[in-house]
Formats: C-alpha cells, sequence, structure tokens
C-alpha cells in the first residue's frame, strides 16, 4: 500500500532560520510526488510537482528536491507568512488518479 | 474569479438528518474528487470523478453519494449523518485522468454533527 511519512511532525524556526521538512514514501511506482501548503480554515494551496529523482524546484524561499525513497523541502531564510502546515502527496502510477498524503509538517516561524 | 468552489462553508446539523455539499470549478478541469480531513488534519481520498463518470470509490460507507450533473460540478449527498462524519470535506479537481496533473483545492466544508 502507498504510504507517505512527513517528519517532524511540528517545527519551530526563528525568522530567518533556514531548516528542511522531510517527506518519505513508499509507492509502487511515481507518477508524481507534490507539495501542498494549508493555512488554518483554508484548503490545501499547491507549491511544486516533482517527477523523478534528482528533479529540484523553486519557488520564493522554498526549494523542493527528490531521491528515489524522499523528498525534502527546504526552507531559505523563513519569514513569519511562511508559517502554515506542509502537506507532502504521491500519486503512484497504474491508473489511480488519487493523491496519497502525508500527515502534514506544521511550520512556525517567529518574528 | 474563485477556481474552485464549495458550499456551505460550515454545515452544523443532527445525527440522523441528510444533507449536501455543492462544489463547482471554472477551471474547465475534466476530473474532480472529494477528499475528507479528519479531527488530526489527514487528507483521504473518498471519490473522484472524470467527465462525469466514477473512477475512484475509496471504501467510503454507501450513506455517502457523489453525483455529478456536468463535469465542472461535483456533489455530495450524506445520508444518515453520524457522529464520525464530523470533518472537514475538500473538493478538488485536475485537468484530465491518467497524469500527474496538479489537483486544485477548494476552500472546504466544515462539517459537525451532533
Amino acid at each position: 500500500e502507498d504510504q507517505v511519512t512527513q517528519s517532524p511532525e511540528a517545527l519551530r524556526l526563528q525568522e530567518g532560520e533556514s531548516s528542511s521538512l522531510n517527506c518519505s514514501y513508499t509507492v509502487s511506482g511515481l507518477r508524481g510526488l507534490f507539495w501542498y501548503r494549508q493555512d488554518p480554515g483554508k484548503g490545501p494551496e499547491f507549491l511544486f510537482t516533482l517527477y523523478s529523482a534528482g528533479e529540484e524546484k523553486e519557488k520564493e524561499r522554498l526549494k523542493a528536491t527528490l531521491t528515489k525513497k524522499e523528498s525534502f523541502l527546504h526552507i531559505t531564510a523563513p519569514k513569519p507568512e511562511d508559517s502554515a502546515t506542509y502537506l507532502c502527496a504521491v500519486q503512484a502510477q497504474g491508473g489511480s488518479e488519487k493523491l496519497v498524503f502525508g500527515k502534514g509538517t506544521k511550520l512556525t516561524v517567529n518574528p | 474569479d474563485t477556481a474552485v468552489s464549495q458550499t456551505p462553508k460550515y454545515l452544523v446539523t443532527q445525527m440522523g438528518n441528510d444533507k449536501s455539499i455543492k462544489c463547482e470549478q471554472n477551471l474547465g478541469h475534466d476530473t474532480m474528487y472529494w477528499y475528507k480531513q479528519d479531527s488530526k488534519k489527514f487528507l483521504k481520498i473518498m471519490f473522484s470523478y472524470n467527465n462525469k463518470e466514477l473512477i475512484i470509490n475509496e471504501t467510503v460507507p454507501n450513506r455517502f453519494s457523489p453525483k455529478s450533473p456536468d463535469k465542472a460540478h461535483l456533489n455530495l449527498h450524506i445520508n444518515s449523518l453520524e457522529l464520525g462524519d464530523s470533518a472537514v470535506y475538500f473538493c478538488a479537481s485536475s485537468q484530465r485522468a491518467g497524469r500527474a496533473d496538479t489537483q486544485y483545492f477548494g476552500p472546504g466544508t466544515r462539517l459537525t454533527v451532533l
């Protein structure tokens, strides 16, 4: 069964303190790995899609990387507005469209 | 110019009642989804429709019945509501099936069953 594990569950950073979030996955053939950001009371907001090992994508202070077993979301010099829950999800090959989500990492950036 | 919209935002009801949640997308996408996010914030797929045809049904109780009148709308009807149905329900859409297309989520409907 496809599975996604995110760590840590919660992370507290000072403004400007860079760090990384981890997403480990097991899937029977990866079609895509997705990162979303979710603010309280809102729906997940798309950040990145990664398709194959070695791929990297960047957006402002965020950079996502992918290996055959895990993905990292690197946050460089975070700001308080980066505080949110970050969700990782995988989509497997073989016809199913569903995303299998991890439980998320709740990031708090203090000023 | 909301991409994926849901109504209502909040729904509070008694056990045993029947309720519906509506979803509409204006992105021109072919595929729509319902996800459930429980109290531990875990997001899990329930159903998916592609061009009004059901393609995913993830062992959801048959009290839950999705209905897609056209490819821009996917509604969720729930019969005989139970306490355990309390959760946030998200609608999503993607361009087409068979590819790792991005799924865009609506704002969610918080259902509380008393």
